[in-house]
């Protein structure tokens, strides 16, 4: 089976300009979730999308938001990049039972400058 | 929201040495998750463990689900050059609810 893929792995933006990722779950998954990561905050939860809903969201301003299509694929996107966007994004898919284990892609780098 | 303290921060040990970390909450939580990090890659699932008191090994690595549910801890005996990575904990409650994670130990192997 094939794992999470994340595209594109690495990008660079400027301030101000939008940027959007995509992330393919593993075949079956219909949860996917997203993370940012930057160096001594850990992993901070986005949100999370199931069967094209949105299901949980985290403390992320409005300028972050995500979509999940009918074969689970999902995108996100950040609108208006500030400086400190630029983090590792991961995106993790998990099946329906047991529903609480996730599994990672590799991430998306996005620098912003 | 739900926090979870990991520690150590980081460490630094010697190829052959064992590692002991640990993940404390001030909630219960019903699913433990350990997971390790390489450079540049995703977190990889190391080890889920699911009842209080659970004791589970993967290999070289032993973790434990802590008998009040607001703890667990990850042993690697005789560690070696690959171990390097930053080992995360995860906790899960019920429901729906997202997987809440530690801030990570770094872990460096002086051969």
């Amino acid at each position: 089976k094939a794992g999470v893929t994340q595209t594109p792995r690495y990008l660079i933006k400027t301030r101000g300009q939008q940027v959007t990722l995509s992330c393919s779950p593993i075949s079956g998954h219909r949860s996917v979730s997203w993370y940012q990561q930057t160096p001594g905050q850990g992993l901070q939860f986005l949100f999370e999308y199931f069967s094209e809903t949105q299901r949980n969201k985290g403390n992320f301003p409005g300028r972050f938001s995500g979509r999940q299509f009918s074969n689970s694929r999902s995108e996100m996107n950040v609108s208006t990049l500030e400086l400190g966007d630029s983090a590792l994004y991961l995106c993790a898919s998990s099946p329906d039972r047991p529903k609480n284990i996730q599994y990672f892609g590799a991430g998306t780098r996005l620098s912003v400058l | 929201g739900q926090q979870l303290n990991q520690s150590p921060q980081s460490m630094f040990i010697q190829e052959g040495e064992d590692v002991s970390m640990n993940c404390t909450s001030s909630s219960i939580f019903n699913t433990w998750l350990w997971y390790k990090q390489d450079p540049g890659e995703g977190p990889v699932l190391l080890i889920a463990l699911y009842k209080a008191g659970e004791l589970t090994s993967n290999g070289r690595l032993t973790a434990q689900f802590g008998i009040t549910r607001k703890d667990s801890f990850l042993n690697i005996s005789a560690s070696i050059p690959s171990d390097v990575g930053i080992y995360f904990c995860a906790g899960w409650n019920s429901g729906n609810t997202p997987l809440v994670f530690g801030k990570g130990t770094r872990l460096s192997v002086i051969a």
